[in-house]
């Protein structure tokens, strides 16, 4: 079976500061990894995954994370935050050959001008 | 465009009635889910489907049902079995080459 924990379900920062969003999985096998971002009664927009190869991996809107495998993490970050980035964020694994997609609980962010 | 649609945006149950929520896509995707999103518990599947006329449970499917007989619908339907339906609902859809799944709008059902 796969989890994921999301450690912070809020994280409040000051607009233009850095952010980092945890996230932290456990699988017996190899697995992808996904950052989603949701907006307010909108559905799910993939920030960025990690598939295969290097572990550091960059998506849309400056957000970036980093494949950790001998600590199963897969922690967001930001070094600049904007007002725009107000949403919640949601961590996913998906275990090789397993058709099941398995989020946390998402985290909020907020963004403090 | 390409993507994946969603109606209604929010939608009304009544005591002990049957509701379907629609999810199209013209991604020409072969596997469809749907998921159920409720405050503090991100989302859990509900039902999914890799290719047409073939489906199989998710976590939660006891009070929901689906068809997929086309490659580009996959209704689904919250039956009177479903206690608590009030929810956000999610469709999405994969191509079989890629191993991400892109999400639709959302529908959100309420209980009268």
């Amino acid at each position: 079976a796969q989890s994921v924990t999301q450690l912070d379900s809020q994280v409040p920062v000051f607009e233009e500061a850095p952010v980092e969003l945890r996230c932290n999985y456990s699988s017996s096998v190899s697995v992808y990894l996904f950052w989603y971002v949701q907006y307010p009664n909108q559905g799910l927009q993939l920030l960025l995954k990690y598939l295969s190869g290097s572990t550091l991996v960059k998506g849309i809107n400056g957000f970036e994370a980093e494949f950790n495998k001998s600590q199963t993490s897969f922690h967001l970050r930001k070094p600049s935050v904007h007002i725009s980035d107000t949403a919640e964020y949601f961590c996913a694994v998906r275990r090789f050959g397993n058709e099941k997609l398995t989020f946390g609980t998402g985290t909020r962010l907020t963004i403090i001008p | 465009d390409g993507g994946i649609t969603q109606s209604p945006k929010y939608l009304f149950r009544k005591e002990g009635q049957n509701v379907t929520l629609s999810c199209e896509q013209n991604l020409n995707h072969d596997a469809m889910y749907w998921y159920r999103q409720d405050p503090g518990q991100g989302l859990r599947l509900i039902y999914y489907s890799q290719i047409v006329n073939d489906f199989q449970k998710g976590d939660i499917a006891e009070g929901y049902s689906v068809s997929r007989e086309k490659k580009e619908s996959f209704p689904l339907t919250v039956t009177s079995a479903q206690k608590n339906p009030t929810a956000f609902y999610l469709c999405a859809s994969r191509s079989g080459e890629q191993e991400t799944q892109y999400f639709g709008p959302g529908t959100r059902l309420l209980v009268l």
